[in-house]
């Protein structure tokens, strides 16, 4: 069964930046994966923030950005900003028709 | 604007039975792939299974836990997607999110949810 990984918690100061990753317990993510990011307030339903990789979505300041860093995918926010405080997600296509959500990130800017 | 409004939420006994509902709205649902994602209480996101437009076979696939339980269909005519969920657990209990999916956009569209209580 595959198994997505991600930093459980960060921090980040305002105005900072900032990189989460997103991972495979065996083997590399690539492109072929098609990573996507999410973002998620307490009480909210997520977020679109990056497709396919590097992608923003709709109004999503350019502040963040994705990307392929070595075997993992990346979201970075660059200019951190206290509305960044959320839960961070990534999916990963799998094959199969099967899709992975990871375990989430929990920013927090201070 | 795209909307995804989902009904049909609510308590059930362990063992019981829950249609959702998924209205679509702004969005080409004829042509659109759909997906169900989940989040049980304090939890992350879980991705529950997809459906293929009909123009692409109409076929869904589920992860794991709903394999056998659970079944994603679409009634394109009325622009509704639906998740039929059987012999629920407790672990089942979250709240349920109807999304757009596709290989490059991801889960692009989002809906508010709707809580499912599986709870004797």
């Amino acid at each position: 069964q595959t198994v997505v990984t991600q930093e459980p918690s960060f921090s980040v100061s305002p105005g900072g930046t900032v990189t989460l990753t997103c991972g495979l317990s065996s083997g590399s993510v690539s492109t072929t994966f098609y990573p996507s990011w999410y973002q998620q307030t307490p009480g909210q339903a997520p977020r679109t923030l990056i497709y396919n990789t590097n992608t923003r979505s709709s109004g999503v300041p350019d502040r963040f950005s994705g990307s392929i860093l070595g075997n993992k995918a990346a979201l970075t926010i660059t200019g951190a900003q206290a509305d960044d405080e959320s839960d961070y997600y990534c999916a990963l296509f799998v094959g199969g028709g099967i899709s992975v959500f990871g375990g989430g990130t929990k920013l927090t800017v201070l | 604007e795209v909307q995804l409004v989902e009904s049909g939420g609510g308590l059930v006994r362990p063992g019981g039975s829950l249609r959702l509902s998924c209205a679509a709205s702004g969005i080409s649902f004829t042509d659109a792939w759909m997906a169900w994602v989940r989040q049980a209480p304090g939890k992350g996101l879980e991705w529950v299974g997809r459906i293929k437009s009909k123009t692409d076979g109409g076929t869904a696939d589920y992860a794991v836990p709903a394999k056998g339980r659970f079944t994603i269909s679409r009634d394109d005519s009325k622009t509704t997607l639906y998740l039929q969920m059987n012999s629920l657990e407790t672990e089942d209990t979250a709240m349920y999110y109807c999304t757009s999916w596709g290989y490059i956009y991801g889960f692009l569209n989002w809906g508010q949810g709707a809580l499912v209580t599986v709870s004797s």
